[in-house]
């Protein structure tokens, strides 16, 4: 099946320093990628839908300017997370979405996730 | 808005004995899906549901989907240490179209050997 890759795995950073996460695509392109945070003990939650080549589309509630995301290339998103905070500290998992199916009307969603990434900010 | 909600929360549960996770969801979606999380891990596939009805089994692992009771089920047999874990089911969210998925809570399962 198809691979996407995260990196860096684990940061740990100082609060006020900004922090770029990666997610790559490995043998797919992909025009989507979705962003989400992961809370210890708590569910996905999705944070952005990111696209290549527009603007990243927020959930309600997350801070845009503090969540920089960046899908330059059709195997590239990033995330970044600007002067980050102690609260910021979280699970942050990425994935890209591909449609598989080959009968009509079966086609269906199947996410591929990343191994994610552990951000903790001191 | 779409949500999904799973129980039991957590779950322990003796080598051999059989348990069932409950899957509901609040709109009409013909896709759902299983994933199994291990601690420090991100999520493996375990199975897509796609239609009324569907039944789909892997191992000790049974899921099914019940589209008019907007309803899944995880059954699991005769169950091992090595499905400790924290399963989640995700449904297609009809907002974002068809690549959107919308997680329920996550069910941990503790299996005492």
């Amino acid at each position: 099946g198809a691979v996407v890759s995260q990196h860096p795995s684990w940061v740990i950073c100082k609060s006020g320093t900004s922090v770029k996460i990666e997610c790559r695509s490995l043998d797919f392109q992909a025009t989507t990628m979705f962003w989400y945070r992961q809370f210890p003990k708590q569910s996905l939650m999705l944070m952005a839908t990111s696209n290549e080549g527009s603007k990243a589309t927020y959930e309600q509630g997350v801070e845009k300017d503090k969540f920089l995301i960046n899908h330059a290339s059709l195997t590239l998103s990033t995330l970044t997370v600007t002067s980050a905070h102690p609260e910021d500290s979280s699970f942050y998992i990425c994935s890209a979405p591909q449609i598989s199916g080959s009968i009509p009307g079966s086609a269906y969603n199947e996410q591929f996730f990343g191994p994610g990434t552990r951000l903790t900010v001191l | 808005e779409l949500k999904v909600e799973q129980n039991p929360l957590f779950l322990s549960m003796q080598e051999g004995k059989n348990y069932t996770i409950y899957c509901n969801y609040s709109t009409t979606s013909d896709r759902l899906y299983w994933y199994r999380q291990d601690p420090g891990k991100s999520l493996e596939s375990l199975f897509v549901l796609l239609s009324n009805g569907a039944v789909k089994q892997e191992g000790r692992l049974m899921a099914s989907l019940d589209t008019k009771a907007r309803l899944s089920t995880l059954h699991i047999t005769a169950a091992v240490h090595d499905l400790s874990a924290t399963y989640f089911c995700a449904v297609d969210n009809p907002s974002g179209g068809y690549q959107k998925v919308t997680f329920g809570i996550g069910t941990k399962l503790q299996v005492i050997p």
